[in-house]
Formats: C-alpha cells, sequence, structure tokens
C-alpha cells in the first residue's frame, strides 16, 4: 500500500482483557514506530523499532503493554490486563532511518 | 529534557486571512530537528516540514511559511490566506541528537478553525 496502514481502526474491550494493535508500514521504511495519543494532547512516543529489534522501547508505561516486529516489517503492540487509563488512539510511523516519520491513521482503543 | 510548548490551544481565523502558530522548544542538545504536522478532523498526521537545527533559513511552500529562530528557540509557521481546508491540529514537534533523531516530542497542538 502506499501509506501506513492500521487495524483496526476501533476497538472496545473490557477492563482486564489482552488487545493486539497491527501496523503495516510503507514498504521498505526500516523503522517503525509506535506513539500514544490522548485526547486534547500531542502524540506520545512509545517505542521504536530499526528493523527486527526495538532499538528504544522507553516510552513503554509499564510492562503490560509489549511490542514486536517479527520480520522487519509488520508491528503488532499488544496490551495485557487492559486498563481504563489505556483508552487512547494508538499511532504507527515509519520512516527510513532519520528522515521524517509517516503516521497511519491509528487505532482509537475504548476499555470500558 | 526536551519540551515543546505551543501556547496558542485554540485560533479561529477568517478565510484569507493569514495566521501564525507559534512553537517553542527546548532542547540541550545542539543537532536536532523540528516538525510540523498537521491532524485534520480524520484524524492522520500529516507531516509538512522537518528542519535541521544548522538551517535557519526560513522556508516557504506555497501558502505555508516558516521561520525558524535559534536566538529564541522558536519555530513559528504562517498560513498565509486561509482556507476552510486548513481547519485541523497542527503540531510541532522536536528529535533530539540524544534520541538519535528517533523520537518525536510534540508539543499540546494548535486547533485552527
Amino acid at each position: 500500500g502506499a501509506g501506513v496502514s492500521q487495524t483496526p481502526s476501533n476497538k472496545v474491550t473490557e477492563k482486564g482483557k489482552y488487545v493486539e494493535l497491527r501496523c503495516d508500514p510503507i514498504s521498505g521504511h526500516t523503522a517503525l514506530y509506535w506513539y500514544r495519543q490522548s485526547l486534547g494532547q500531542g502524540p506520545e512516543f512509545l517505542i521504536y523499532f530499526q528493523g527486527t529489534g526495538a532499538a528504544d522501547d522507553s516510552g513503554l508505561p509499564n510492562d503490560r503493554f509489549f511490542a514486536v516486529r517479527p520480520e522487519g516489517s509488520v508491528s503488532t503492540l499488544k496490551i495485557q490486563r487492559t486498563e481504563r487509563g489505556d483508552s487512547a488512539v494508538y499511532l504507527c510511523a515509519s520512516s527510513f532511518p532519520g528522515t521524517a516519520q509517516f503516521f497511519g491513521p491509528g487505532t482509537r482503543l475504548t476499555v470500558l | 529534557a526536551q519540551k515543546v510548548t505551543q501556547a496558542q490551544t485554540e485560533i479561529s481565523v477568517v478565510e484569507k486571512e493569514d495566521v501564525t502558530l507559534d512553537c517553542v522548544y527546548e532542547t540541550r542538545d545542539t543537532t536536532y530537528y523540528l516538525f510540523w504536522y498537521k491532524q485534520p478532523p480524520s484524524g492522520e498526521l500529516v507531516f509538512l516540514i522537518r528542519r535541521n537545527s544548522f538551517d535557519e533559513q526560513n522556508e516557504i511552500s506555497g501558502r505555508y511559511s516558516w521561520n525558524f529562530q535559534k536566538s529564541t528557540s522558536s519555530f513559528n509557521f504562517t498560513i498565509t490566506a486561509s482556507q476552510v481546508v486548513d481547519s485541523a491540529v497542527y503540531f510541532c514537534a522536536l528529535t533530539p541528537e540524544n534520541t538519535g533523531f528517533q523520537k518525536l516530542v510534540f508539543g499540546t497542538g494548535t486547533r485552527l478553525l
């Protein structure tokens, strides 16, 4: 595809459940990023992959959050034991290293 | 610490008027990049510009122009002759060298009505 795609576009879950959010980057981009955007705020960095490895996961809020990128392309953000405070829009971006990041449409997560 | 401040939460502008969105940043790094992104109601962040900290030349792209002043740590964005399609939230962001230029630090955004 031409741009970054994210699925699902919306996810509603119950407190305590497990969720997976998927990101498909722009073809050829080796760097992939996850951000979280709460209402009325700017996006906040979560994690950055260069290839298959997480180069910087300093933004993950706690150990309930985990992300993988096993083949260096698609990435999955996994959230265990979801809490109401996890409700936000989760944004994925990709780039060639050191260049501008291009964002996907986001996944809106609602934890009831 | 790295920080981006967009003091204007919301700006109302009349069509065809010019408007300037302010951005002030803080970083201890001497090398960094500054960005502007547009977030229309659809929600997808659209990249507008990236500027290296060593390049203080102003830039113009169509109705958009950017004024980078290192002395005041500001990177302001002006839209000339605003149009309805400009309605969006605009974010200023910074990637400092100490993150390998990888981690975007965003401001809280300015909503243009």
